[in-house]
């Protein structure tokens, strides 16, 4: 079945590092690819997306690249702040039923 | 605007009570989705409904029932709460299943349920 992969965390960084979250994917078909954050004690909400190879999401100085070559949808920040530290899921949605399938979640913790 | 509401925010239970989630939203969506957060494991699907008068079963459908009242509402239940079921449950809606543009999934803020 479909699955979604992402690198454990946490990760920790100063701030204005360069942030790299690794994201991998299995599906049939052409699935559309979705970042979402989760803030403390907060829900998930969509941070960027992509539909279809070689599309760039990209949001908030965040982006990643739809890979298919690859099956990777990898995030990356130039320079995170503080305000970034959340927890990071990428996520698929493929057939027609709407549901998406989450990868594990990364939290992301960034020191002043 | 307010999106998706989940009422209660928090809740303890014992070991056999019920309960029902609850779960509405505002934005004319046609799809809802009941999921649970644990540790380590991402968002799982319990339960969906694509559309007003359907719902399927998704990846962890054991212990729940659901029921789409009406466009605005989802709500999750459970029968028999066992301590396997503490977790936190989201709800979210999309506009539309199927289109993956617009499969864009608003979720409301969480419940927090501790079955002891």
């Amino acid at each position: 079945g479909d699955s979604v992969t992402q690198m454990e965390g946490p990760v920790t960084l100063s701030e204005e590092a360069f942030l790299t979250i690794n994201c991998t994917y299995t599906a049939t078909g052409y699935p559309s690819l979705f970042w979402y954050v989760q803030y403390p004690g907060e829900g998930l909400q969509l941070l960027l997306k992509a539909t279809k190879a070689d599309d760039k999401g990209s949001n908030k100085g965040f982006e990643a690249t739809y890979r298919k070559e690859t099956t990777s949808f990898h995030l990356e920040k130039g320079s995170v702040q503080v305000s970034d530290s959340a927890v990071y899921f990428c996520a698929l949605s493929s057939g027609n039923t709407g549901k998406l399938i989450f990868g594990q979640g990364t939290t992301l913790q960034v020191k002043p | 605007n307010a999106g998706v509401t989940q009422t209660p925010k928090f809740q303890v239970l014992k070991t056999g009570q019920s309960m029902t989630l609850q779960c509405a939203q505002d934005m004319n969506h046609n799809s809802m989705y009941w999921y649970r957060q644990d540790p380590g494991m991402g968002l799982r699907l319990i339960y969906y409904s694509a559309s007003e008068g359907t719902t399927d079963k998704g990846e962890v459908p054991n212990g729940y029932n659901v029921s789409r009242l009406n466009k605005r509402e989802f709500s999750l239940r459970l029968e028999s709460a066992a301590p396997s079921q503490t977790s936190v449950y989201f709800c979210a809606s999309s506009e539309l299943a199927g289109e993956g543009a617009k499969n864009i999934q608003y979720f409301g803020a969480g419940t927090r349920l501790s079955v002891l």
